[in-house]
């Protein structure tokens, strides 16, 4: 079964450090992968994703992520982080193995940049 | 793009009412899906189509939930009776079924039972 994992509720970060909002998957074959971002009263929004390529994918706002197939992982950092930033991150994969139009969000991260 | 419209934004109801979520997809885009978010449970799929179709419906909770789409540019969600414990946010999404898209999300319809 598809599925991914968020291991952290939140991140507490201060305004110009690093960031990085961890994520784990678990797919049969090849993963699609996604990171959206939710800011407080709104839907989701799409960050960035990894279908293929560069293992380092860049996406909306300075975030990248890095996509590590020996440890399925998909991290998502920020090199400075803003405290704009502060949002709910979710991690999403989607399954084309199977069935191919359904995303498997991960449970959310909170982000909170301290100034 | 005027991106996936959702109504009403905001809805207060009270218990046994019946409350009826609407949603206009993306234009061109053939898959539609309906998600549930709330503090306890996170972001649940309920249900989605394919070109007009319901393709998985297992995450619909219980009999009181029900989804139609009449057409490619129309979707509802229909609580009927409503419960306090259906108080949630109901995201619609849609995504063009081909190709490596990603899914675009509405800004929700805030429910509240009471």
């Amino acid at each position: 079964a598809q599925s991914v994992a968020q291991p952290e509720d939140q991140v507490n970060v201060a305004e110009g450090n690093p960031l990085t909002v961890k994520c784990t998957y678990s797919v049969s074959g090849n993963p699609y992968l996604f990171w959206y971002v939710q800011y407080p009263n709104r839907g989701l929004q799409f960050l960035l994703k990894y279908i293929t390529g560069d293992n380092l994918v860049k996406g909306s706002y300075g975030f990248e992520a890095e996509f590590n197939k020996s440890q399925t992982s998909f991290h998502l950092k920020k090199p400075s982080a803003l405290v704009s930033d502060s949002a709910l991150y979710f991690c999403a994969v989607r399954d084309i193995a199977g069935n191919f139009n359904k995303f498997y969000f991960g449970s959310g991260t909170k982000l909170n940049v301290k100034p | 793009d005027a991106g996936v419209i959702q109504s009403p934004r905001h809805e207060v109801t009270e218990m046994g009412q019946e409350v009826t979520l609407r949603c206009k997809p993306i234009s061109g885009h053939n898959s539609l899906f309906w998600y549930r978010q709330t503090m306890m449970r996170g972001l649940e799929l309920l249900i989605y189509f394919n070109n007009n179709v319901p393709i998985d419906d297992s995450g619909m909770p219980e009999d009181r939930f029900s989804a139609k789409m009449p057409n490619a540019s129309f979707s509802t969600l229909k609580i009927q009776p409503s419960e306090p414990r259906d108080s949630a946010v109901y995201f619609c999404a849609s995504i063009p079924s081909w190709g490596r898209n990603t899914i675009y999300f509405g800004e929700g319809s805030w429910l509240t039972v009471v």
